[in-house]
């Protein structure tokens, strides 16, 4: 098992560039979610997704985008990137909504 | 409105001695709380949890403890090792009303187990 693979780990993008973080789970949990770490904070949700076909807003969307065709993939996408959006990102997926299993991280910077 | 706060932004502790690492939490609807740990660069590790019907979870070398009315929880870990030194996410979920699908983190806290 891979787990919760994140790619790519790390991007620069310039202001108003777009991109997509793709994340994968070979584990067949249902529930996945997108975090994102800024410096000494904790993990605000972006997005979540209880199954296929099935997304949800969490705290911090605005500029942000998911998809959920499959089971196993969950990207999350930028669309006119900001500074503001410059984070660790961290995608995660849990069988039962509580202990999540999260992958490496993407460390964004947008410039 | 921070629902889950951990007020240490760190600690710091020689090895072989207690760590306690404290989480408070305002909203009533929780009924799950967990602990992650984090090394830099990597993503958190899931560590220990417990439900609203215990008051204490034992885990090897970690404890947590819950007090509802107090909306308090903590973490111990005995004895500390230099290989806990990470930071330390608390983390709750709650009913449909508490967001049951969804996890809300503290801000963490930074532990450093000193030789």
């Amino acid at each position: 098992n891979a787990g919760v693979t994140q790619t790519p780990k790390f991007r620069i993008l310039k202001i108003g560039q777009s991109m997509t973080l793709q994340c994968a789970q070979d584990m067949n949990h249902n529930y996945m979610y997108w975090y994102r770490q800024d410096p000494g904070m904790g993990l605000k949700l972006i997005y979540y997704s209880v199954g296929a076909g099935i997304t949800d807003k969490g705290e911090v969307p605005n500029g942000y985008n998911v998809s959920r065709s499959t089971t196993e993939d969950f990207p999350l996408r930028l669309e006119l990137a900001a500074p503001s959006q410059t984070s660790v990102y961290f995608c995660a997926s849990s069988p039962s909504a509580m202990e999540q299993f999260f992958g490496p991280g993407t460390r964004l910077t947008v410039l | 409105d921070q629902q889950v706060k951990q007020n240490s932004p760190s600690l710091s502790v020689q090895e072989g001695r207690i760590s306690i690492l404290n989480c408070d939490y305002t909203n009533s609807m929780f009924d799950y709380f967990l602990w992650y740990k984090k090394y830099p660069a990597e993503g958190p590790t899931f560590l220990i949890s417990i439900s609203s019907i215990k008051d204490k979870n034992e885990d090897g070398r970690f404890t947590v403890f819950l007090n509802k009315s107090a909306k308090h929880l903590s973490l111990h870990i005995v004895p500390s090792q230099p290989g806990d030194s990470a930071v330390y996410f608390c983390a709750a979920s709650g009913g449909v009303t508490g967001g049951g699908n969804k996890l809300t983190f503290g801000t963490g806290t930074q532990l450093k187990v000193e030789l």
